[in-house]
């Protein structure tokens, strides 16, 4: 059974712009969650989304903003990107919501210059 | 935050035995995990504790007392592939919050030969 899959691996941006990655949970996972990585601040919870819906928001601004389709395949997106939005952005499966194990991805390395 | 505290940084020897300690408070607690991250890699699940006591999985196991708030990772005869970064993160089921996980900031083993 495959992994999860995160796309792109590394990305580099320019301050201003905008950028949306892209998570493939484990075939049969319903539950994605997404993380925020980064030296000072260790991993920080962004959002879970279930069923299309998102059921739960961590505190980052609004410019930090997913969906998730039909299939649970999963993207965010984060507007107007600052210096400190660098960072490794992880997503998580797992079968359903409240299921004790999460599977990381590789997650997407965003350099914002 | 939920106060999710472990020491930043350990080292030991090859062959010996190192205990990772987490704290965390306790109102509304409904499980920890511990995860592995070796560097530029994503997360790995080692284990989860909801009840009381001590579960061992080979050379891993962890511990959990519910009523002090407190959890270890003890990792035995250590092997040189052990360096890595170990995270403590914990599941406080409040309705809205089913699925979060709050990490802590990792405790940065490196083990030497």
């Amino acid at each position: 059974k495959a992994g999860v899959t995160q796309t792109p691996r590394y990305l580099i941006k320019t301050r201003g712009q905008q950028v949306t990655l892209s998570c493939s949970p484990i075939s049969g996972h319903r539950s994605v969650s997404w993380y925020q990585q980064t030296p000072g601040q260790g991993l920080q919870f962004l959002f879970e989304y279930f069923s299309e819906t998102q059921r739960n928001k961590g505190n980052f601004p609004g410019r930090f903003s997913g969906r998730q389709f039909s299939n649970s395949r999963s993207e965010m997106n984060v507007s107007t990107l600052e210096l400190g939005d660098s960072a490794l952005y992880l997503c998580a499966s797992s079968l359903d919501r409240g299921a004790f194990e999460q599977y990381f991805g590789p997650g997407t390395r965003l350099t914002v210059t | 935050g939920q106060n999710i505290d472990q020491p930043t940084e350990m080292t030991a020897t090859e062959g010996a035995i190192v205990q990772i300690n987490c704290t965390y408070q306790t109102s509304g607690f409904n499980g920890l995990f511990w995860y592995q991250q070796h560097a530029g890699e994503a997360p790995t699940f080692l284990s989860y504790n909801v009840l009381d006591g001590l579960e061992e999985k080979g050379r891993f196991s962890s511990f959990l007392s519910r009523s002090k708030g407190y959890s270890y990772l003890l990792l035995k005869e250590l092997q040189m592939k052990d360096s890595a970064s170990y995270l403590c993160a914990v599941r406080f089921d409040r309705g809205s919050t089913l699925g979060r996980l709050y990490f802590g900031r990792g405790t940065q083993l490196t083990v030497w030969p």
